[in-house]
């Protein structure tokens, strides 16, 4: 019940295409929805979070959109460039404390 | 912008030693925790500490695995006997009071040959 499922497990966009990855939750108890971004050799970092009270959140050309009632969330990636190839993790925090992680999607981006 | 530093990078060890990860945190972060990341796989999570102690643990962090405040600003993992099967990325992350998300540090790579 703890589990995040992540899907793709890789995936490949042309320069300037959308980059969609999805997520899917068990836990209600889940209060908080990260996406990080990790480069190889680096610490995941911060890149979008959304709270389940609100069903879209965009900062740049990043969005999350949220579905509470399918309990599914998703980053799209608008007008996908080669920088921003990495692996994109989604995360679901359990009840304010620890965060439970998706198995990650490889994300190339071809110019 | 504020980091969390993890020392060392990399970390060769043999099966049965035992290696300490440090960590300094975001000097105003409270909420610490450490995390793993076997090759190519998901990030896990290990351990969190509030307060110089424990808030909640993994299934992962077994009797071989402790952490600790030793000085009020490193916070270090220990792994008393190394195994084969730790051999992973280990990531060091922080939380201010009030905030959402993680700060990560770049992690140590851990190798047990």
């Amino acid at each position: 019940q703890q589990q995040v499922k992540q899907s793709p497990q890789s995936l490949i966009v042309q320069k300037g295409g959308i980059s969609i990855i999805n997520c899917a939750y068990e836990n209600t108890a889940f209060d908080y929805f990260p996406w990080y971004q990790q480069f190889p050799g680096k610490g995941p970092a911060l890149l979008i979070a959304i709270r389940p009270d609100v069903s879209e959140k965009k900062e740049g050309r990043f969005t999350i959109s949220f579905n509470k009632s399918a309990k599914q969330f998703s980053l799209h990636i608008m007008d996908s460039q080669p920088g921003d190839s990495a692996t994109y993790f989604c995360a679901a925090r359990f009840m304010g404390n620890q965060f439970y992680f998706g198995t990650g999607t490889s994300l190339t981006v071809i110019p | 912008e504020p980091e969390v530093t993890q020392t060392p990078s990399h970390q060769v060890t043999q099966m049965g030693q035992e290696v300490i990860l440090r960590c300094v945190p975001i000097s105003n972060h409270l909420y610490f925790y450490w995390y793993r990341q076997i090759l190519g796989q998901k990030v896990e999570f290990l351990v969190s500490f509030y307060n110089n102690e424990i808030s909640e643990k993994s299934e992962i962090f077994d009797d071989q695995f402790s952490v600790e405040r030793p000085d009020g600003s490193n916070f270090t993992l220990k792994i008393r006997s190394t195994k084969l099967e730790d051999s992973a990325m280990y990531f060091c992350a922080t939380r201010g009071t009030g905030e959402n998300g993680y700060t990560f540090g770049s992690g140590t790579r851990l190798t047990v040959v």
